[in-house]
């Protein structure tokens, strides 16, 4: 079945490093969507993908899908202490049920 | 506009015992999700429904699970009976369109099985 992995698992940086995490498909993708939860809260929504190569930026946040639809990247820039949570992408293969797999999620530590 | 809504927030019960947990969706969502996330991994699908329809409820354990969302509103998860590794967050959310759009999630029910 769809499968979506995520890395690194955990990442450590200092306030003001950039961050990326990276996600991989087992299929092509229709769609990926990228949550954010903090520490104790639930995931909250941050963008979502469609087209093949798409490139879309929130703010400090660049978001990249794949020209084959099998992989997604999220980029932080100049991170700081409020990026700190587990980022979590998900993605649809658009079949017949089409769920949503997340990933196990990448957990970002910032050090001020 | 009010989010997700799910109570208990927390249960602490001993294995063998039910527990229900409760889902309210934002008004005017059709599609209604229930997941399940361990520590340190990512929410996994239990189930889906559209409006009163269960559409997909391939993950649920049917031994011991069991959903219900009567009027496609509001919905209900059991367990019965619990075991240990039922340990978890359930967490509920709902979404516009189905499959497609953004998932607003619940701030979740942390079960804890003694």
């Amino acid at each position: 079945g769809q499968q979506v992995m995520q890395i690194p698992q955990y990442q450590h940086v200092q306030e003001g490093e950039d961050f990326t995490t990276y996600c991989n498909s087992s299929t092509t993708l229709s769609n990926i969507q990228w949550y954010k939860q903090r520490p104790g809260g639930h995931p909250v929504f941050l963008i979502q993908l469609v087209k093949s190569g798409e490139v879309k930026k929130q703010k400090r946040l660049t978001f990249q899908f794949g020209e084959a639809k099998k992989n997604s990247s999220l980029h932080i820039t100049a991170t700081q202490t409020t990026d700190v949570g587990t980022y979590f992408c998900a993605g649809s293969d658009g079949g017949s049920q089409g769920n949503l797999i997340f990933g196990k999620g990448t957990k970002l530590s910032v050090k001020p | 506009e009010a989010g997700v809504v799910q109570s208990p927030r927390y249960k602490i019960i001993e294995k063998k015992q039910p527990v229900a947990f409760w889902c309210n969706p934002i008004s005017g969502h059709n599609t209604l999700y229930w997941y399940l996330q361990n520590l340190g991994q990512g929410p996994e699908l239990l189930i889906r429904y559209e409006n009163e329809e269960a559409v997909d409820d391939s993950q649920l354990p049917k031994d011991r699970f069991s959903a219900e969302r009567l009027k496609g509103v509001d919905s209900t998860l059991k367990i019965q009976p619990a075991e240990l590794g039922d340990s978890a967050v359930y967490l509920c959310a709902s979404s516009f369109l189905s499959n497609t759009g953004e998932l607003f999630f619940g701030e979740g029910s942390r079960l804890t099985v003694l």
